[in-house]
């Protein structure tokens, strides 16, 4: 079982639909981070985040730090949300991050 | 400069050459991560930098593999003797602290390495 796992591993959503992206994580951290990878892109930093909630734009991330859960939300969905979501939590013994394996969102439109 | 820069942006070398990767990271980040990433995969954890510490070398596959960082700043990972499985797209990030101490971590845009 990997120390972080995201779910769904794919997602397709028509444009406008309210999006949730899962992660979970076995391992004690000291933060989660969440990033966005466009097709042949950068990879681009959204949320780091060790308690509670955080909002920007259009995106909300959470985290339970009991239940070792944090999800992403993306409201009014559009077609250039589409891209790998990547949640990543810093080891809390060496800071050392451990990454889900991705999940790919398609927004249609 | 504004970003983390990463050089060349693309590199095609034959079986068995060597080849150095640079990372330019955020000036005054003390972080910093290299990465690599094959087709269709997700990130693999190579080497991390943190201030004056020992790196964390741990994710180099081979010690074919090397990385340095100069002056707390540039650096560069080196593959000696490529194979044609070190083809992938190599990633540097860095955060002003550790990532795991509440910092956001930025990413270069990424060397994409083939070895023919």
């Amino acid at each position: 079982k990997n120390e972080v796992e995201q779910s769904p591993q794919n997602l397709t959503a028509q444009e406008g639909e309210f999006i949730t992206i899962n992660c979970s994580y076995s391992v004690g951290i000291s933060a989660l981070h969440w990033l966005q990878q466009h097709p042949g892109g950068g990879i681009v930093s959204l949320f780091m985040l060790s308690s509670g909630k955080k909002k920007h734009g259009r995106l909300i991330a959470t985290i339970n730090i009991q239940e070792k859960h944090s999800s992403l939300h993306i409201t009014a969905s559009h077609p250039r949300d589409s891209a790998v979501y990547i949640c990543a939590g810093a080891k809390a013994s060496n800071y050392q991050l451990i990454w889900g394996a991705g999940t790919k969102l398609i927004i249609k439109p | 400069g504004a970003g983390v820069s990463q050089s060349p942006s693309n590199k095609v070398t034959e079986k068995g050459k060597d080849v150095e990767l640079r990372c330019d990271p955020i000036s005054g980040h003390t972080a910093l991560y290299w990465y690599r990433q094959s087709l269709g995969q997700g990130l693999e954890f190579l080497i991390y930098f943190q201030g004056n510490s020992a790196p964390d070398k741990s994710g180099l596959p081979s010690d074919r593999f090397s990385a340095e960082r100069t002056g707390g700043s540039v650096s560069t990972l080196t593959i000696q003797r490529t194979q044609q499985e070190d083809s992938a797209v190599y990633l540097c990030a860095s955060s002003l602290n550790s990532a795991g101490a509440n910092e956001k971590l930025f990413f270069g845009s990424g060397t994409q390495l083939s070895v023919l």
